[in-house]
């Protein structure tokens, strides 16, 4: 079955780079599908962050656009995210997520705390 | 962007009791819609996707309608498992999803 694990820091400084790995078992980042970033903020607002795809590309949500990246490491089937200039409202459960046309199978998500 | 705005924000309602949950998109989305439960403390999981289709494990009690930019979720005879907040999520062109309907106990 499939399986994502999200890890990394919990707590980071304002102004810093946010970095998480998502893991995957149980199916190949490079067979199929769109490997997604989604966060949900305190009060409970879902927001797409963006994917790559199984053959690497990547699409980002316009709203983060010049502060997000999202890369791979194949040999180790994980992907990454790394948020650039983080302030207090990047504060969210992040999880990560495989996409068809919907989620259909996520992380089981991450707090991260920007916070000096 | 198309905006997905979800009504009710909250229910209260009793086991056994059936419940409308409604999501209007700010322009059609052909039905490219799904819709997601959330227990406290978990990750949302899928429910129904392309507006009607249950995913694999979702009881009969719940099920998805509409078209165009008005889409419901329906569940009949709630059993104590369904309390938690359920979430839209449209994908045309990009993925946003609704602000999410918490549902409780009476």
């Amino acid at each position: 079955d499939v399986q994502l694990q999200e890890s990394g820091p919990g707590l980071v400084k304002p102004s810093q780079s946010l970095s998480l790995t998502c893991t995957v078992t149980g199916y190949s980042i490079t067979s199929d599908y769109a490997w997604n970033w989604i966060r949900q903020f305190p009060g409970n607002k879902l927001e797409w962050m963006g994917y790559i795809s199984y053959s690497g590309s990547t699409s980002y949500n316009p709203s983060l656009k010049s502060r997000i990246s999202i890369t791979r490491d194949t040999s180790k089937n994980q992907f990454f995210l790394q948020l650039n200039s983080v302030t207090t409202e990047d504060t969210a459960t992040y999880y990560c997520a495989r996409r068809d046309r919907e989620f259909a199978y996520w992380g089981q998500g991450t707090l991260v705390t920007v916070s000096a | 962007d198309i905006q997905m705005t979800q009504s009710p924000a909250s229910l209260s309602v009793s086991v056994g009791e059936t419940v409308t949950i409604t999501c209007r998109a700010s322009e059609n989305i052909y039905s490219n819609l799904a819709w997601y439960q959330q227990k406290q403390g978990k990750s949302p999981q899928l429910l129904v996707y392309a507006a009607t289709n249950l995913a694999d494990g979702v009881p009969s009690r719940f099920s998805g309608s509409g078209s165009g930019t008005q889409y419901s979720l329906k569940i009949n005879s709630l059993q104590s498992e369904d309390f938690g907040s359920y979430y839209c999520q449209h994908f045309w062109g990009t993925w946003t999803f609704g602000g999410g309907t918490k549902l409780e106990i009476k």
